[in-house]
């Protein structure tokens, strides 16, 4: 199970810490990632954090604006997403990844958690 | 990275069979055979329907099948049903390390 939090409404510019809580897999194995969707959107990716936290990917359109992090030990996915802007605004996944590293597909996802960037 | 091309929309009357395509590039879903697809029924989240281009998740039902052939990959639905109605993406990783999405297909089961 992933179940998301950490999302809201944020004006232009302002931050939010999402986080995604895991429970029902041996956490560590395996990569985790961040997916978001527009209103009325498709999907897109935005971060992968292989399972031991050591290597990192980010879409270009969210590159030193978003850091993903884990800790094993509590299970749980973070998303720093800071200087955010109004294209930002999103439902963001968190999903498991079927290995430790390969970004190669999402074979659990949370419910989401909406954020909403608006003045 | 450019998104993938996936038709925006098909429709299929129930029992018969639809194929969802999906073109990319040699540089993701010609280069590996991590090509995923992606079921989405409107206000819930996505579900994992094909993975590594044909193999099914437990549960998912026989119906659906996945394939590639150069840098396009296809979803076939055979036997359509009513329940079968929803947004279908695609994906892939890439040379990059990323992951690219379709734009996605809505599904109209007549």
């Amino acid at each position: 199970q992933l179940l998301e939090s950490g999302g809201g409404l944020v004006l232009p510019g302002g931050s939010l810490r999402l986080s995604c809580a895991a429970s029902g897999f041996t956490f560590n194995n395996y990569a985790m990632s961040w997916v978001r969707q527009a209103p009325g959107k498709g999907l897109e990716w935005v971060s992968t954090i292989s399972g031991s936290g050591s290597t990192l990917y980010y879409a270009d359109s969210v590159k030193g604006r978003f850091t993903i992090s884990r800790d094993n030990s509590k299970n749980s996915l973070h998303l720093q997403v800071n200087s955010l802007r109004a294209e930002d605004t999103a439902v963001y996944y968190c999903a498991k990844v079927p290995g430790a590293v390969t970004p190669r597909g999402f074979d659990y996802w949370g419910q989401g958690t909406l954020v909403t960037v608006s003045s | 990275q450019s998104a993938l091309t996936q038709p925006a929309s098909v429709s299929g009357s129930p029992g018969q069979s639809i194929t969802i395509s999906c073109a990319g590039t040699s540089s993701d879903v010609g280069g590996f055979n991590y090509v995923s697809w992606y079921q989405q029924h409107p206000g819930k989240a996505p579900k994992l329907m094909i993975y590594d281009v044909s193999n099914r998740p437990s549960g998912v039902s026989n119906r659906f099948s996945g394939s590639k052939s150069g840098n396009t990959a296809s979803l076939t639905i055979s036997g359509l049903q009513a329940e079968d109605e929803a947004d279908y993406y695609c994906s892939s990783y890439t040379s990059s390390g990323t992951v690219v999405f379709g734009g996605g297909t809505k599904l109209t089961v007549l």
